[in-house]
């Protein structure tokens, strides 16, 4: 069974560019998570996703950031204007069940470095 | 406030030394407790749980509410424990996970 997948692994990018993420869950899980790891800090929620509705969106730094997922299957985060501070790993998760027992499995993570 | 602490930056035992990574969180509810590893060029990984009460790769964790930690012991340190370790925990079932910075775990031969 494959594992969550991200595309691109890095993206290099100027200030002011726009750059997209893509995240493609374990086939048949919900919930979708996008977390990301700024230099030096620590590993921070964005937002979750059960199927294609936004559950959870607390943790989106600002409006330069934004989450879809259409149809309920992968999902694309966009930095649009991309800033020096977005610069970090960005990881997705998927989790089948929101119940007791459900456990998230990360993707390898796309390396984003601003310019 | 939902906070999660790991004190230690990088903790460097000898190969069969006891391992203690240390985790402290903050909540004012009942948490789920985890510690993720991610191994040199792997993805982040479920070590274990709290509510699972089990030992995975000889690591072991007991969530003590009173002193709010959750430690990750294992008595026998091997090479191949090497890799950072994350404690986190997640406020409700199914929701997001609050990491700590983790802790760099380097066994020495």
């Amino acid at each position: 069974e494959a594992g969550v997948t991200q595309f691109p692994s890095h993206s290099v990018i100027e200030k002011g560019q726009t750059v997209t993420l893509r995240c493609d869950p374990i086939s048949g899980h919900d919930n979708l998570y996008w977390y990301r790891r700024v230099m030096g800090k620590e590993i921070k929620f964005l937002l979750h996703f059960v199927k294609e509705s936004k559950q959870d969106e607390s943790g989106m730094p600002n409006n330069r950031f934004l989450a879809e997922r259409t149809g309920g299957t992968y999902s694309t985060l966009k930095v649009q204007p991309a800033e020096l501070e977005d610069s970090g790993v960005y990881f997705c998760a998927s989790s089948q069940d929101r119940l007791a027992g459900d456990t998230q499995y990360f993707g390898p993570g796309t390396r984003l470095t601003v310019l | 406030a939902q906070r999660v602490t790991q004190p230690e930056k990088l903790l460097s035992v000898f190969k069969g030394a006891p391992v203690e990574l240390k985790c402290n969180y903050s909540y004012s509810g009942s948490p789920e407790l985890f510690w993720y590893v991610q191994y040199s060029r792997q993805r982040l990984q479920l070590l274990l749980r709290h509510i699972s009460r089990e030992s995975i790769k000889g690591f072991t964790a007991d969530l003590n509410k009173g002193e709010t930690s959750f430690h990750l012991k294992k008595p026998f340190a091997q090479e191949e424990d090497s890799a950072m370790y994350y404690c986190a925990l997640s406020p409700q079932y199914g929701n997001k996970l609050v990491f700590g910075a983790g802790t760099i775990l380097r066994v020495k031969s």
